[in-house]
């Protein structure tokens, strides 16, 4: 199957700092990438579609200044958390449309803790 | 928009026992997937079963399959001859095939198999 590369697994920075997670997929070309937001024992909530080579669409609600999408390749899209604060403290889950965008792929998520 | 419900929080079975988690979904739409994500502790997510929506066959995949009722907009999985290892979250998700693309979850059903 199709192989989805989240990076990095854990992460902790200070309060006030960015910190970038990179979504990879290793062995097809992506299109079309999903950034997910999920809090402890809760569902995925979508916070934006990546679209290579254009804007991200975000969910309402979702601050497009605070978390910054960028698609630049069709293989990589990155999120970045600006100016992060404890509340912005989760899991970060990214995946991927397949090249026949039947099904999705996932990276293994980002734990996020800000201090 | 497109909501998916999951209205058991948690159940559970014993092993070799079968079990079926429930889902409801709202769309307008008439081409789209619907999907069973399974999360495991590690928090990768892992494709169970796909069904199109366009299919009136259900799917199968070895002990999992799904009873899909499109006029009812409802998507069951059952789990035949559960195993220890199907401990986990269970999400069902949809996906539109045109227009929009999102991949959207539902709250989840947390699985627990008692030996």
């Amino acid at each position: 199957g199709a192989v989805v590369s989240q990076h990095p697994s854990r992460v902790i920075c200070k309060s006030g700092t960015s910190v970038k997670i990179e979504c990879r997929s290793l062995d097809f070309q992506a299109t079309t990438m999903f950034w997910y937001r999920q809090f402890p024992k809760k569902s995925l909530m979508l916070m934006a579609t990546s679209n290579e080579g254009s804007k991200a669409t975000y969910e309402q609600g979702v601050e497009k200044d605070k978390f910054l999408i960028n698609h630049a390749s069709l293989t990589l899209s990155t999120l970045t958390v600006t100016s992060a604060h404890p509340e912005d403290s989760s899991f970060y889950i990214c995946s991927a449309l397949g090249a026949l965008r039947t099904e999705a792929f996932f990276g293994q998520g980002t734990r996020l803790t800000v201090v | 928009a497109q909501t998916v419900t999951q209205s058991q929080p948690e159940m559970s079975v014993q092993e070799a026992e079968t079990v079926t988690l429930s889902c409801t979904y709202d769309t307008s739409e008439n081409n789209y997937y619907l999907f069973w994500y399974k999360q495991p502790p590690s928090r990768q997510m892992i494709l169970v079963i796909r069904q199109e929506a366009y299919k009136q066959q259900n799917a199968t995949e070895n002990r999992f399959s799904v009873n899909f009722q499109k006029a009812a907009k409802s998507f069951s999985l059952k789990i035949s001859d559960s195993q220890l290892g199907d401990t986990a979250m269970y999400f069902c998700a949809f996906m539109m095939i045109y227009n929009t693309d999102k991949l959207i979850f539902g709250t989840g059903t947390r699985l627990q198999v008692f030996p």
